[in-house]
């Protein structure tokens, strides 16, 4: 059975400095990946995806995630983070016959030292 | 173009009521998906339809049911509530997710609060 794994669950950064949040997953095939955040009271928004090619993966609001198919991993990054990107942050994969079926890792709080 | 609507945002009920979640779409998506989030177990895949008919199913209960109507919308319901019913039901949106191609794009959520 799939499964992802987010194992830190809380994370303070600084501002301005660079993030990585970590994510491992649990697959057969090729998975399908997702970052998604999540603002206090709010859904959930789609940061990036992988389904298939580049390995480096370009978001919004200056994200990046890598496939690393060895290490079974799907860290998400940003080279230096800002107050308002203080959130929840969810890892998630999805089956290829069924992708609407997203499991979602634990997630991951970012809070942002000023 | 209008995202995905959740009514009602708030719901307070008792035990052993039951509720109906309402989730309208994006418009053109033909998908919709339900999760259910709460701090013990995060979130969960609860059911997703598509064309009227219920094509992936988490494990709940059978007291979780939904259905989805011609135009799309999608309603879930929970029968004899229970505390460990209240969480933050999320409905998710998208085209159509054959091959997994297709974003999900997410609604603020339903707060359910049984007492």
């Amino acid at each position: 059975a799939q499964s992802v794994t987010q194992p830190d669950i809380h994370i303070t950064v600084s501002e301005g400095a660079s993030l990585e949040l970590r994510c491992n997953y649990s697959y057969g095939a090729t998975p399908y990946l997702f970052w998604y955040v999540q603002s206090p009271g709010q859904g959930l928004q789609l940061l990036l995806k992988y389904f298939s090619g580049d390995t480096l993966v370009q978001g919004i609001k200056g994200f990046e995630a890598e496939f690393k198919r060895s290490q079974s991993s799907f860290n998400l990054r940003k080279p230096s983070v800002h107050w308002s990107d203080a959130a929840e942050y969810f890892c998630a994969v999805a089956e290829y016959s069924s992708a609407s079926k997203i499991i979602f890792g634990s997630g991951t709080r970012l809070s942002i030292r000023p | 173009k209008a995202g995905v609507t959740q009514t009602p945002r708030y719901l307070i009920k008792t035990r052993g009521q039951q509720v109906t979640l309402s989730c309208s779409p994006i418009s053109g998506h033909r998908s919709v998906s339900w999760y259910q989030q709460t701090p013990g177990q995060g979130l969960q895949f609860l059911f997703e339809y598509f064309s009227e008919t219920q094509r992936n199913k988490g494990n709940f209960p059978g007291r979780f049911s939904g259905r989805q109507f011609s135009n799309s919308r999608s309603e879930m319901n929970v029968s004899t509530l229970e505390l460990g019913d209240s969480a933050l039901y999320l409905c998710a949106s998208s085209l159509e997710s054959q091959g997994g191609t297709d974003t999900q794009y997410f609604g603020p959520g339903t707060r359910l609060t049984v007492l």
